[in-house]
């Protein structure tokens, strides 16, 4: 089936750091959406991007359609330590119904040591 | 208005015995979801119901089934647990659009 790739699979961060990560898949995708999960809760949508090209802010967080529509990006800026956790990219292609959501395995976020 | 509710937060069971997981939502949404997430993965949608009355497998609906009792609920059943079945299950709903969905706070399940 399809898959989506998502780098990296754990970072550390520094409080004022900027964070960046990406998904990349072989298959086109019409939607794509980035979720935050924190410990033993569910995953909370943090940004949705319908157009290829498409760049979208959500507070510190920016998100980018890729112009190829095959992958995405997610930055956070001036991170802060309630950022950690585990992000997830999920794509949708077209013709897809909305129950064929596919998920990335995740970006985990944690504070440097 | 409490979102998305699920029951039991925990559970465990041995191989072959059954269960139901529940799962309601307080927002009118027409659309619900069942996912389970295993270790180091991404969630797999194992059925969703896009209205009141219709049900549709996703991609991992094998050892499962689901009934969308009303708008509200939508509850997920093992009939006969299996080892691999052992997860975290998240159910979701969604309204209007993908910026109005929410998932529930999980069901860790373990089969031994």
């Amino acid at each position: 089936g399809q898959q989506l790739n998502q780098s990296p699979q754990s970072m550390f961060i520094q409080e004022g750091e900027d964070v960046s990560m990406n998904c990349t898949s072989s298959s086109i995708f019409n939607t794509w959406l980035w979720y935050k999960q924190d410990p033993g809760e569910g995953p909370v949508l943090l940004i949705a991007l319908y157009k290829a090209g498409e760049l979208t802010s959500n507070g510190r967080l920016t998100a980018q359609f890729g112009i190829t529509r095959k992958d995405s990006f997610l930055n956070i800026s001036a991170s802060i330590p309630s950022d950690v956790g585990i992000y997830f990219c999920a794509g949708l292609n077209y013709g897809g119904s909305q129950g064929n959501l596919i998920f990335g395995k995740g970006t985990k976020l944690s504070v440097k040591p | 208005n409490a979102g998305v509710t699920q029951t039991p937060k925990f559970q465990v069971l041995k191989t072959g015995q059954s269960m139901t997981l529940q799962c309601a939502q307080d927002m009118n949404h027409n659309s619900m979801y069942w996912y389970r997430q295993d270790p180091g993965m991404g969630l797999r949608l194992i059925y969703y119901s896009a209205s009141e009355g219709t049900t549709d497998k996703g991609e991992v609906p094998n050892g499962y089934n689901v009934s969308r009792l009303n708008k509200r609920e939508f509850s997920l059943r093992l009939e006969s647990a299996a080892p691999s079945q052992t997860s975290v299950y998240f159910c979701a709903s969604m309204g209007g659009g993908w910026l109005e969905q929410y998932f529930g706070p999980g069901t860790r399940l373990t089969v031994t």
